[in-house]
This record gives C-alpha cells, sequence and structure tokens, in this order.
C-alpha cells in the first residue's frame, strides 16, 4: 500500500529558530501534499495544500512566511517553521492522496506526524 | 469552503453495545467521506469510507450510511469492545482534494 514517510517525529527547538519538517512519498507520486497541524484533544486543521513544483495555497489565518511549504518533487514535501515560538508547538502531520486506486477509488496516506515543542 | 460537524464530542457506551457518531457537510458537492481512528500521538488510521454513488458500506462491526440529500454521514460500530476506545474522526473531500475534517469523537467503551 501506499506509503508516507514523515521526519522527524519529535523535535525540540529553542525559540527564534526554525524547524524543517519532511515527507516522503515511498511507492508512489504524491503531486498534492496536505498540510496539518493538532493540538491536543483538537481536530486536525488544514494549514496548506502544497503542489509539485507550485506555490503552496494556505488556508485561512495561516502565516505563509512562517510555514514555508516547498514541493521540489513528486515523492518528497516540506514544511519549516520559520523562528519558532512555544505557540508553534504541536503535531505536524502531512497527507498525501494516494491515486492507487485509479482517478475514482483515491484514497489518502498520512505521515506518522511530528512531535514539535518549541521552548 | 467545506465545514464538517460531528457529534458528539464524547460518547461512552458499555462493552456490546453499538455506537453511533454522526457528521454533517456543508460543501452538496463533496463526494468522498472516510472515518479515521485516532490514538494519542499516532497518524490518523482509516477505518471505512464512502463515495457519493453509495448509500451505505459496512465492514464486520462498522458501517457508514449517507445521505445526500440532508449532507449527513454517520459511523455505527456494534458489539464494542474496549479496544475500540480512542478519538474518531469523520471527514469530506471533493475530487480528492483538501480532506476537512469533523472536531472528532472520543469514544470510551467500558468493559
Amino acid at each position: 500500500g501506499a506509503v508516507v514517510s514523515q521526519h522527524p517525529s519529535r523535535v525540540i527547538c529553542k525559540s527564534g529558530t526554525s524547524v524543517k519538517i519532511e515527507c516522503r512519498s515511498l511507492d508512489f507520486q504524491a503531486t498534492t501534499m496536505f498540510w496539518y497541524r493538532q493540538f491536543p484533544k483538537k481536530s486536525l486543521m488544514l494549514m496548506a495544500t502544497s503542489n509539485e513544483g507550485s506555490k503552496a495555497t494556505y488556508e485561512q489565518g495561516v502565516e505563509k512566511d512562517k510555514f514555508l511549504i516547498n514541493h521540489a518533487s513528486l515523492t518528497l514535501s516540506t514544511l519549516t517553521v520559520t523562528s519558532a515560538h512555544p505557540e508553534d508547538s504541536s503535531f505536524y502531520i502531512c497527507s498525501a492522496r494516494d491515486g492507487l486506486g485509479g482517478a475514482v477509488n483515491y484514497g489518502y496516506t498520512f505521515g506518522s506526524g511530528t512531535r514539535l515543542t518549541v521552548v | 469552503g467545506e465545514n464538517v460537524e460531528q457529534h458528539p464530542s464524547t460518547l461512552s457506551v458499555q462493552e456490546g453495545d453499538s455506537a453511533v457518531i454522526k457528521c454533517t457537510y456543508s460543501d452538496s458537492a463533496s463526494n468522498y467521506f472516510p472515518w479515521y481512528k485516532q490514538e494519542l500521538g499516532k497518524r490518523p488510521q482509516l477505518i471505512i469510507d464512502i463515495r457519493s454513488n453509495v448509500g451505505e458500506k459496512k465492514d464486520q462491526r462498522i458501517a457508514v450510511t449517507l445521505n445526500k440529500t440532508a449532507k449527513h454521514f454517520s459511523l455505527h460500530i456494534t458489539e464494542t469492545q474496549p479496544e475500540d476506545s480512542a478519538v474518531y474522526f469523520c471527514a469530506a473531500s471533493m475530487w480528492g482534494g483538501k480532506l476537512i475534517f469533523g472536531q472528532g469523537t472520543e469514544l470510551s467503551v467500558k468493559p
């Protein structure tokens, strides 16, 4: 089945530094990657949609200059949290439409998530 | 844009009883409705999904129903077991676009 590998699984960084999170599709081409953040006991909130070779589309209220998304290849999308602050501490998770069932029977494959703690 | 509402936020049942979680969506163009089970700190795990061309789908103890006219869909778990305890999310998308999640339901199955 479709697999999305996400790294790192946990990261602790100091305030003001930047952190990069990678999501890689291992056995399919992920032309589109979705990035979510999840606070404890809350739902997954869509942050942005990244398309290979083009600029990401950010949801309302998400700062594009703070959450930099790059989707340079069909198998790799990255999220960089710039100038991180404690309020950025959260669980970040990526998802890709796998399309293994064709244009009709698609599904979504999730990365394993990244727990970011900013101190 | 799409908005998905999920109820209840918490649900407690006795082992062996049935559990029902309901979701409504706002965009009538949405055509894919998955349900996920998520354990703490883990990725969402797909448990069942339904597409808009069918009204009901069943997989052993789990079933999902879809009412396109009313724009709501429901998850039914029968013969609940303690290991069913987790947080469940419904979601909706349109033609493989962004997947929007409901608020989640924390299900507790008491032995």
